[in-house]
């Protein structure tokens, strides 16, 4: 059981915006903003796509935003594009001897 | 650019030792708030950390699995190794070494091919 929670799937149709949520405690998400979201498509090592809640490293579309409420942090995929299936999975620093945490991943799924 | 590569075994058999080694080009572990991480993923399952070691030598294990896991360091080489005892069929996984990004947080913004390994009598 991972320590982060996400939703095991989610999807929509191409054009259309997708939000995909990672819930954990005060003491890792609700914590801390450095909440990060990997893309990750089959085969592939993962991807960075969001780190520090909202930002997005060079390379990745701005259709990729993130945001934080509380203990629970959210990924939004605008306009979506069949590239955009993939697992996409949330991290977050939780210092001390935890360090850090991951979800459990979340399967988009392009309609 | 900055780019990673595991080798190690593809293949254990139960309570033996897994070594890892992780290469690395277009960074120095030798440098400031650098940090090397271990993640590995079970087949069809999540991501799941390991260890870390920073620059200086400071590390950061999974807690449930720390009394198993020993990340070191070798600079002049640009090699992170990470030892893992006692393996088991539930270790079965792919192991990637990863860089993580600036000087805080835990986001990881360069990973390598990873390394399939798998544990079995």
């Amino acid at each position: 059981q991972s320590a982060l929670t996400q939703p095991p799937s989610a999807s929509g149709s191409p054009g259309q915006s997708v939000t995909i949520s990672c819930t954990g405690t005060s003491s890792d998400v609700g914590a801390y903003n450095y909440v990060s979201w990997y893309q990750q498509h089959p085969g592939e090592a993962p991807r960075l796509m969001l780190y520090e809640v909202t930002k997005r490293p060079s390379g990745v579309p701005d259709r990729f935003s993130g945001s934080k409420s509380g203990n629970t942090a959210s990924l939004t995929v605008s306009g979506l594009q069949a590239e955009d299936e993939a697992d996409y999975f949330c991290n977050s620093y939780a210092g001390g001897n935890t360090y850090v945490v991951f979800g459990g991943g979340t399967k988009l799924t392009v309609l | 650019q900055i780019t990673l590569k595991e080798s190690g075994p593809t293949l254990l058999k139960p309570t033996q030792t897994l070594t890892l080694t992780c290469n690395l080009s277009g960074f120095s572990l030798s440098s400031s708030s650098v940090g090397v991480a271990w993640i590995r993923q079970p087949p069809g399952k999540a991501l799941e950390f390991l260890a870390l070691i920073y620059w200086n030598d400071d590390t950061r294990y999974n807690p449930s699995l720390k009394n198993r896991l020993t990340i070191t360091k070798d600079t002049s080489k640009n090699q992170v190794v990470l030892i893992m005892n006692t393996m088991d069929p539930v270790d079965t996984a792919t192991y990637y070494c990863a860089h993580r990004r600036g000087v805080s947080g835990a986001a990881f913004d360069f990973w390598g091919q990873g390394s399939l390994v798998t544990v079995s009598s």
